[in-house]
Formats: structure tokens, C-alpha cells, sequence
């Protein structure tokens, strides 16, 4: 079953203006974290922010903020004041706590992205 | 700064060959994966390893084998290319350690293409 679903394909929005990218996910593990990349069309993987399943704020780095809500699963990556250099696909991952018989709780989960385009 | 290098960002083989990614981060992390990554279907995991010589499948492992034997080298081996293995392939790395609350560190991929 797909662990991190992201039902955008592909947004748009204009430059300045705030937007909202979606990611709910889905485990029963109740330690996990949850990760947003941006991937330019250079293909470089560039990590943004990361939540903590216990940490109780939302997590802010500069114009970046998830919008963490436990209790519905989601992990939504808020962009104000988009910039053109926003435009590129955004990736939402988690990874889950690590299981009691190998280190695999390292590994990420990954969804299949959102296009973001910037328009002027 | 971390730094994950990939041998080749581009690479054509041919059905049948046997393809060697090659891997190597300067931080000492404990932890490497391949991903690969394809159109509508985001990076799915092949392979990962959290310590030399240990290794653990990933969602999508056949048709893939993977090497380490020191702790900055982590090789993706295409036994027999395919050409549904024709793909973008990234590799990255992580801290190990109690908590797993680390980024993953990426290298710039290669874009591997069997004819």
C-alpha cells in the first residue's frame, strides 16, 4: 500500500503568492519523521524541512513551513512568496521508526512528487 | 560540506551487459541507498546497507545486487541490463546512530539508458 501520497501532480501559482503542497501518509508506527525534497530539473535531490512524529510545532526553515497534523496523517510543505526558483518537483518522504530486527528504519518512503511551476 | 559523488551522470549500455554504479560519500555515514527514480512513480528503494558488508532489499530489488565492502563505497550492479531498467538512479547517504532523525544526502544521479 502507498505510504506517502501526494494527489497533485502538478500546481501552479504565481509568483509571491503563498502555496500548499499535499502529503498525507500513513503508518502505525508512532515514531517516524517526515521529510519534503526539491528536485530542480538539474535532478539534484535538495532536502528542505523535516518533521519529527513528536515534535509539537510545525517545523519553519526560512520561507518553507509543514503543516503537521497528526491526527489526519497529512504533512502539507507551505511555500510563501513563491519565487521562478521554486519551480520543480517536490518530493514528500517518511521514514518510519526502526523495526526490532534490522536498521531498516533509516530508509525513506518517498511520493511520487508535485510539479510546481512558478509563473511571473 | 557532504558530498555523495556518483561515477557517471550518464551511461548507455546494452541488453544483456553488466553495469556497475559506483557510489562514494566523503562523511562516514553508516547508512547508503539506491533509489531509483521514474517518471509519475517518485524514487523507489532498491537496496540500502547500515554497514559495510550488510545489506537489506528494498521495494524493488530484482534484477539488482549491490556491494560493499568498504564504508564510502556503495556499488548498484546490473547483473544482466534490461531495458525496463533504463532509469534515473540516485544514491544516498545518512548517519547512523540512535534516532534516524538525519537527512539523506544525495548524489546527483546517473541516468542510465540499456538499448
Amino acid at each position: 500500500a502507498q505510504k506517502i501520497t501526494q494527489t497533485q501532480p502538478g500546481m501552479f501559482v504565481q509568483e509571491k503568492e503563498a502555496v500548499t503542497l499535499d502529503c498525507t501518509y500513513d503508518t502505525s508506527d508512532p515514531s517516524y519523521g517526515l521529510f519534503w525534497y526539491k528536485q530542480p530539473s538539474s535532478g539534484e535531490m535538495i532536502f528542505l524541512i523535516y518533521q519529527g512524529s513528536y515534535d509539537q510545532q510545525n517545523a519553519t526553515e526560512g520561507r518553507y513551513s509543514l503543516n503537521f497534523q497528526k491526527a489526519r496523517k497529512s504533512a502539507n510543505l507551505v511555500i510563501s512568496a513563491s519565487q521562478l526558483g521554486d519551480s520543480a518537483m517536490y518530493f514528500c518522504a517518511m521514514r518510519e521508526g526502526p523495526s526490532t530486527n534490522s536498521n531498516s528504519g533509516y530508509a525513506l518512503n518517498f511520493g511520487k512528487g508535485t510539479s510546481l511551476l512558478v509563473t511571473p | 560540506d557532504v558530498k555523495v559523488t556518483q561515477s557517471s551522470r550518464y551511461l548507455v549500455k546494452r541488453t544483456g551487459e553488466k553495469v556497475f554504479l559506483e557510489c562514494v560519500q566523503d562523511m562516514d555515514h553508516e547508512n547508503m541507498f539506491w533509489y531509483r527514480q521514474d517518471p509519475g512513480l517518485g524514487l523507489r528503494l532498491i537496496y540500502f546497507s547500515y554497514d559495510v558488508k550488510m545489506k537489506e532489499k528494498g521495494d524493488i530489488p530484482e534484477g539488482y545486487s549491490v556491494s560493499r565492502e568498504k564504508k564510502e563505497r556503495f556499488s548498484l550492479i546490473l547483473e544482466s541490463a534490461s531495458t525496463n531498467q533504463t532509469s534515473m538512479y540516485l544514491c544516498a547517504s545518512t548517519p547512523g546512530g540512535a534516532g534516524g532523525d538525519y537527512e539523506q544526502y544525495f548524489g546527483p544521479g546517473t541516468r542510465l539508458t540499456v538499448t
